[in-house]
């Protein structure tokens, strides 16, 4: 059962461009979400996150947004920057424990 | 501020053998989280634990097991390996409870491989 989807495996786009990054979930007990990146031999490093009684929440380049409803989030980045190209993580939250999808690969091509 | 702080990074064991990983979280945090990570699953949760008190568990055997010492740190244990456990296993942590709007500051992980 994933309860955290990320449809998309992998994603390009040109330096300078939006890239925007999607996330589906089914678990309606989640409270809060979180995005993280992840690039080769690291560990994810956090994002951003968005608490599920919010919309929106904003932090410089990147910006989350959550539709209750479709049950449905995204992460925008604007703009791009190759050294933006990583793994992206989403990730559901809810008693002491994160659901994580398993990723979308972002190349932001010079 | 150091981050969190995995050992070792890369262990070869075979199957059968048991092995332990050690985690030693941000100073200050008393959450400490462990995932695993491969290719097909993405990250997967396997335990948290909070002032020594393991709170929730993953869908992992019982052969997957923690404990979380005093000071915070945290090792986890893997007993009976098969090859199915060859993967990267990260450790997070957290000021307090994992909740709200918490984040999680992983560290680099131990890229554990069974032969």
């Amino acid at each position: 059962d994933q309860q955290v989807k990320q449809n998309s495996p992998s994603l390009s786009v040109q330096e300078g461009r939006i890239s925007i990054l999607n996330c589906d979930y089914t678990n309606s007990m989640f409270d809060y979400f979180l995005w993280y990146k992840k690039y080769p031999a690291e560990g994810p490093t956090f994002l951003i996150s968005i608490s599920s009684i919010k919309d929106k929440n904003e932090d410089g380049r990147f910006t989350v947004f959550l539709n209750k409803s479709a049950k449905h989030l995204s992460l925008h980045i604007v703009p791009s920057q190759p050294g933006d190209s990583a793994v992206y993580f989403c990730a559901g939250g809810s008693n002491y424990k994160l659901t994580f999808g398993k990723g979308t690969l972002l190349t932001v091509n010079p | 501020k150091a981050g969190v702080t995995q050992t070792p990074r890369y262990l070869i064991k075979t199957r059968g053998q048991q092995v332990t990983l050690s985690c030693s979280p941000i100073s200050g945090h008393r959450s400490v989280s462990w995932y695993q990570q491969t290719p097909g699953q993405g990250l997967q949760f396997l335990f948290e634990y909070f002032s020594e008190t393991q709170r929730n568990k993953g869908n992992f055997p019982g052969r997957f097991s923690g404990r979380q010492f005093s000071n915070s740190r945290s090792e986890m244990n893997v007993s009976t390996l098969e090859l199915g456990d060859s993967a990267l296993y990260l450790c997070a942590s957290s000021f307090g409870p994992t909740g709200g709007n918490q984040p999680q500051h992983f560290g680099d992980g131990t890229r554990l491989s069974i032969l």
